[in-house]
């Protein structure tokens, strides 16, 4: 089955603690991204990486880091310098393609993080 | 600003009847559209994309863009109690990377037996 998976499902930090979510496709897709959802708000993008070794800041970065080593995967550590981390955390994926339409992005099925 | 708006709902619906979302966007000139469904506690699912002005139908489900007036609006006809869930909005805007979207907040859709 292709598909996207994320772990764990669940995960709890204390404070101080930085935490890495499990981002993983085998879809063969070159991007992959990863947003926060809060209740009542829109997704906000984290980052976002299009291809191997190379990614770019979303609109709200700070206290996130992230790495693409393999084409499967799309690590997302949240540090202890992000302030207000209780979220759900969404990794997707898409095809790449040069000017056009944007394609679909699909997505995991998230890792919901609470600050304890 | 870059926004995409939703009205949050929740929009109550009878089942069997029509469920009309809408959404409206910032940028003039923005080429791509996205419905979204998202069930409680789950993952967005892609309903349909949209990038050309009119109508475009898949099964139940017709999405309808009308660029001069900036906004996506999605039609859910024969609505049934498994279409409960909150429908996101989301668009590529003029000058973004051809990856980034912009999301809507979403609507509640609820469908009453």
């Amino acid at each position: 089955d292709g598909g996207i998976t994320q772990s764990p499902k669940y995960l709890f930090r204390k404070e101080g603690q930085n935490v890495t979510l499990s981002c993983e496709q085998n879809l063969n897709h070159d991007a992959m991204y990863w947003y926060r959802q809060d209740p009542g708000q829109g997704l906000r993008l984290i980052y976002y990486s299009q291809i191997v070794n190379d990614f770019q800041k979303g609109d709200i970065a700070e206290g996130y880091s992230v790495s693409r080593e393999k084409k499967e995967s799309f690590p997302l550590t949240v540090t202890s310098a992000q302030k207000n981390p209780t979220a759900f955390y969404l990794c997707a994926s898409s095809i790449l393609t040069s000017g056009g339409p944007t394609d679909t992005q699909y997505f995991g099925p998230g890792t919901r993080l609470t600050v304890l | 600003q870059k926004e995409v708006e939703q009205n949050s709902g929740p929009l109550s619906v009878p089942e069997g009847a029509i469920a009309s979302l809408n959404c409206t966007y910032s940028d003039r000139g923005s080429q791509s559209f996205f419905w979204y469904r998202q069930y409680s506690g789950k993952s967005p699912e892609l309903i349909m994309s949209i990038y050309s002005n009119g109508d475009k139908e898949d099964g139940r489900f017709t999405a309808q863009l009308n660029k001069a007036s900036q906004y996506v609006s999605l039609l859910i006809r024969d609505s049934q109690p498994s279409d409960s869930a909150t429908y996101l909005c989301a668009v590529n805007m003029v000058g973004d990377s051809n990856y980034q979207l912009i999301w809507g907040a979403g609507t509640k859709l609820i469908i009453k037996p």
